[in-house]
């Protein structure tokens, strides 16, 4: 049973604008969230992450809002750039061990 | 500061045959993990070594194993290979306590 899921496998966004991709999550024993970017033939590289204290993080274009009742988690990318383009995972930890979800590609276009 | 190196980056094996895969994390990282990424599935974990001990396991065959050295080095094997094992392998290190791993570009496995 997947514990960590992202429901869009894809998500087309125009540069410029909004990108908001989504996670949900069953365990409610997950104390801390990442999500992971990942170009093709590269290994994942951590993005962004917040503890389940807190319900929002930002670094740059970069936001986590995690909804803890609702067992939710997003991030948003502001203003949407082409080099943005991968696929990105979300991650949620527990004893530190990382489980992942399928992922979503976003592609922004010019 | 090296990143995590992953050797060999690709490899062509057959039904039946084994693999080792081997796993070099960043200086001062003690904690190694392997994963697993199929096209579909993800990022499946495998195991976690923390000073040469396997601290955490995956839901995955006994076929599957792996250890640690000393030097935090890491290898991963896979006897009796099948056609589902044809995957990106991917290791990844981190401080000791930390969530945050880093990961290397992956051994991309092909059996035939």
């Amino acid at each position: 049973d997947q514990q960590v899921k992202q429901n869009s496998p894809s998500l087309s966004v125009q540069e410029g604008r909004i990108s908001i991709l989504n996670c949900d999550y069953t365990n409610s024993m997950f104390d801390y969230f990442l999500w992971y970017k990942k170009y093709p033939a590269e290994g994942p590289t951590f993005l962004i992450s917040i503890s389940s204290i807190k319900d929002k993080n930002e670094d740059g274009r970069f936001t986590v809002f995690l909804n803890k009742s609702a067992k939710h988690l997003s991030l948003h990318i502001v203003p949407s750039q082409p080099g943005d383009s991968a696929v990105y995972f979300c991650a949620a930890s527990e004893w530190s061990t990382l489980t992942f979800g399928k992922g979503t590609m976003l592609l922004v276009s010019p | 500061k090296a990143g995590v190196t992953q050797t060999p980056r690709y490899l062509i094996k057959t039904r039946g045959q084994q693999v080792t895969l081997s796993c070099s994390p960043i200086s001062g990282h003690r904690s190694v993990s392997w994963y697993q990424q199929t096209p579909g599935q993800g990022l499946q974990f495998l195991f976690e070594y923390f000073s040469e001990t396997q601290r955490n396991k995956g839901n995955f065959p006994g076929r599957f194993s792996g250890r640690q050295f000393s030097n935090s080095r890491s290898e991963m094997n896979v006897s009796t290979l099948e056609l589902g094992d044809s995957a990106l392998y991917l290791c990844a290190s981190s401080l000791a306590g930390t969530e945050k791993l880093f990961f290397g570009s992956g051994t991309q496995l092909s059996v035939l």
